[in-house]
């Protein structure tokens, strides 16, 4: 069975400053799908970023980045200059072609002003 | 385009009514999601339903749990009775399929008290 492994509760960073959040997966699948949802206080799951198994390239959404290790099996996510208002939970997520999508138990980040 | 959007956006009531939260996936996709989120259990996906279709209700948790989605526009879950157990915050999600699109869409979320 899949699983998604968020090692860091909580991490902080100051403003405008870089941090990187944590993700270990595990599958024998070779095509899935990984993603970065941000859930702010009002709750709203919003996707950060999405990458492809199959693509060596590492996804880049702006500020946001991500460091896929396919082999090692690992997917982090890095913020750089941070914003007060990436204060939020963010989940790792994993996904093949099906319907099944694998959640982590979420990284709450502080950004300190 | 309009997001998924969902209604109510909180929802307060005494145990033993019944609950619809209603659901407006993203025009053009063909795949919906309801999931419940506690910080208990996490993300818990309750129903999957594929053209219109529910494929996999695996995860609803009981009799009291119904979710319908009569055309590709529209989708409901009903709880009937409500328990203070199912308070959470409830998810619809859409996607579409084929391709390589495997993104999922969240509304905002009906955050659900039972008293």
């Amino acid at each position: 069975a899949q699983t998604v492994t968020q090692s860091q509760p909580e991490m902080s960073v100051q403003e405008a400053e870089t941090v990187t959040l944590s993700c270990t997966y595990d599958t024998s699948e070779s095509d899935y799908y990984l993603f970065w949802y941000k859930q702010p206080p009002s709750r709203q799951m919003i996707l950060v970023i999405r990458q492809e198994a199959y693509k060596q390239q590492n996804a880049t959404e702006n500020r946001f980045s991500v460091n896929f290790q396919k082999a090692a099996k690992s997917f982090s996510l890095k913020i750089s200059d941070s914003q007060l208002g990436d204060a939020a939970m963010y989940f790792c997520t994993w996904a093949s072609g099906t319907y099944k999508y694998i959640f982590g138990t979420g990284t709450r980040l502080k950004v300190l002003a | 385009d309009a997001g998924v959007i969902q209604s109510p956006r909180h929802e307060v009531t005494e145990m033993g009514q019944e609950v619809t939260l209603r659901c407006k996936p993203i025009s053009g996709h063909n795949s919906l999601f309801w999931y419940r989120q506690t910080m208990m259990r996490g993300l818990e996906l309750l129903i999957y339903f594929n053209n219109n279709v529910p494929i996999d209700d695996s995860g609803m948790p009981e009799d009291r749990f119904s979710a319908k989605m009569p055309n590709a526009s529209f989708s409901t879950l009903k709880i009937q009775p409500s328990e203070p157990r199912d308070s959470a915050v409830y998810f619809c999600a859409s996607r579409t399929t084929g391709g390589r699109q495997e993104t999922q869409y969240f509304g905002p979320g009906t955050r659900l008290l039972v008293l």
